[in-house]
Parts: structure tokens; sequence; C-alpha cells
């Protein structure tokens, strides 16, 4: 089947600007999480979308929200870009709500802020 | 809240030669416990996890892993280290209620020589 499918792999913004990243779930997952990962700070949790709600988040400001609709699928949007969001941003896909089924991770979206 | 510490950012290793990769978390309760790996420009693997029962858990690629509740301990081994091996390693935890957020470490990078 399938993988997580991210888009765009590779993306290149200015600073002020906005971007959305998107997420592709494997067939049946309900559960889409997202993460940034950084040479400094390393992998952090983002937001957890689970059946449309978000359902953990985490310590990022407001500029970094997403959503998920009726097919599972997720995007992510920063606005106003800073240089320091230039990251890996990782999504990650489960079949149910719970901590009892694997994540499969999809291969990032490259987010460079110039 | 919980915390995972990988003591070891870098680890060099003769292909061939066995190998040990540390980590330990800080939580209350019994976590749920994975270790992914990462090789550049691509998302995470699974290698294994723990929920509970049996403290050693097999995964792929040959790896294994023991749980230590004394220890709070989770380290990741191979008895015979290939070259393909050399990558990105990360341990995680999970928690009752946490839904699919994982608290990754560090991660250590392993390279082996041949």
């Amino acid at each position: 089947k399938a993988g997580v499918t991210q888009t765009p792999r590779y993306l290149i913004k200015t600073r002020g600007q906005q971007v959305t990243l998107s997420c592709s779930p494997i067939s049946g997952h309900r559960s889409v999480s997202w993460y940034q990962q950084t040479p400094g700070q390393g992998l952090q949790f983002l937001f957890e979308y689970f059946s449309e709600t978000q359902r953990n988040k985490g310590n990022f400001p407001g500029r970094f929200s997403g959503r998920q609709f009726s097919n599972s699928r997720s995007e992510m949007n920063v606005s106003t870009l800073e240089l320091g969001d230039s990251a890996l941003y990782l999504c990650a896909s489960s079949l149910a709500g719970s901590m009892n089924t694997e994540a499969f991770f999809g291969q990032g979206t490259r987010l460079t802020v110039v | 809240a919980q915390s995972v510490t990988q003591p070891d950012i870098h680890i060099t290793v003769s292909e061939g030669a066995s190998l040990e990769l540390r980590c330990n978390y800080s939580y209350g309760a019994t976590p749920y416990l994975f270790w992914y790996v990462q090789s550049p420009g691509q998302g995470l693997q699974l290698l294994l996890k723990y929920f509970s029962g049996d403290t050693l858990v097999q995964g792929i690629k040959g790896f294994e892993a023991e749980f230590k509740r004394s220890q709070s301990s989770f380290n990741l081994r191979k008895p015979s280290v290939h070259w393909s091996d050399a990558a990105e390693y990360f341990c995680a935890v999970g928690f009752t209620g946490g839904g699919n957020k994982l608290t990754f470490g560090t991660g250590t990078q392993l390279k082996v020589e041949l």
C-alpha cells in the first residue's frame, strides 16, 4: 500500500511569507501528526489531528496551524515566516487515535526561509 | 512532562562489531517506547517498539532493545553492525492519554567503519 505522502518535498520562501504543507496519510489512517526537525532543536511535536479534530498541540507559536479534512489528509500552515522556521517538517500517520498503533512517517518537506 | 535522553551524539563502530545505543526516559508511569532510524534526507522508519510484556523486544534489521524499568532505560542493540546501518537513530516515548504524540531524544549519529 502507498505510504505517507508529503508535498512539496522542497520549498524556498522569503521571510514574512506564509506557506502550506500537505500530508496524505496511509489509506484508512485517521491520525496525522506533524513534527519539526532542526539541527538545533531536534524533532519537536507540532500537533496531532484525529478525525478532523486537533487533539494535541506542541509548544509552538500561533503562526503554526493545521487542519485535517474528512479524507484524513492534513495541511499545516506557517504564517509570517521567520528564518528560524527553516526545517524539515515531518508528517506521521497512524491507524487509530491511541499509542498502541505504529506511526508511519513521510519523507518530509524541507522548508528553507531566506 | 516526559523527556528522553540519548547521551551519545556520535558513535563510530567497525563493521561486524556489536552496537549499543543508549536511551533514558523520564516519565511517571510505564511509557510506550520506540526506536526509529533516519537516513539522510529521509523520514523516520520504526525499528521496534515496547508497549508491555516481554522486556526484550525484537525489531527489524536484526535490532533488539531491552526495557529496564529500574534504570528508566531502553537501549538498542545489534550483535553485528553492517555498513548500511550508518544513519541517525532516535529514541522516542509516548504515553497513555497522549494520543499519538511522541517525544524524541536528540538522536545518535552512527558511523560504521569498513
